[in-house]
């Protein structure tokens, strides 16, 4: 099992440009996250998914959007890129049970997303 | 409604205990621990659940006093390996589905 992977790992981007994120799971888990990670602040939730077709927002979701068509990706999408989404983006996944408060979340390595 | 870690930073010796403390201004349903090594994802350590269930790796400890809203994790005897942010991350009634995470604790451990 690759657990959750991210892609790209890096990226650069130009102010207003656009970019989407991608966070594949191969562990069947229901719920899904988007991090960003910024110094001193912590993890951040952006948005966030308890199943397929299904999406929420987390503390900090302007700026951003997100798809979950099928349940395991769920993509995270810049429409016009800022110098202040400069981040660490982590993606999780977390299973659903009847006690799924119980359970853990895997990350996923992470995006390192600079804005220019 | 970002729970508050303490302290920020701490500098160990191997062999020596360490203790790092997470408080919320909401009455918690649930704590999760994560560490995290510099470049790489949070990995999980610990979940304390309100009625005082818990789970986790043998060798790390926690507590959860519902009352005053805090979680304590406890590192004895640390290693090298034990260096690494830790995160609490707060779970409350109703949007257990989500977490909250604080700041971070700096955890620096030396020979």
């Amino acid at each position: 099992n690759a657990g959750v992977t991210q892609t790209p790992k890096f990226r650069v981007l130009k102010t207003g440009q656009s970019m989407t994120l991608l966070c594949a799971q191969d562990m069947n888990h229901e719920y899904m996250y988007w991090y960003r990670q910024d110094p001193g602040m912590g993890l951040r939730l952006i948005h966030y998914s308890v199943g397929e077709g299904t999406t929420a927002k987390g503390e900090v979701p302007d700026g951003y959007n997100v798809s979950r068509l099928k349940k395991q990706n769920f993509l995270l999408g810049l429409e016009s890129a800022a110098p202040s989404q400069t981040s660490v983006y982590f993606c999780a996944s977390r299973h659903l049970t009847r006690t799924s408060s119980y359970n853990e979340q895997f990350f996923g390595p992470g995006t390192r997303l600079t804005v220019l | 409604q970002q729970p508050v870690q303490s302290p920020q930073a701490v500098i160990l010796r191997e062999g020596e205990d360490a203790v790092i403390n997470c408080s919320s201004s909401k009455a918690l349903y649930s704590v999760h621990w994560y560490r995290q090594k510099h470049g790489e994802a949070p990995v999980f350590l610990m979940i304390l659940l309100k009625g005082g269930e818990q789970k986790g790796h043998e060798k790390i400890s926690a507590s959860f006093n519902e009352k005053k809203q805090q979680s304590s994790l406890y590192l004895t005897a640390s290693q090298l390996s034990y260096s690494g942010t830790y995160f609490c991350g707060t779970a409350f009634t109703g949007t257990a589905s989500k977490l909250t995470f604080g700041t971070g604790t700096r955890l620096q451990v030396t020979l």
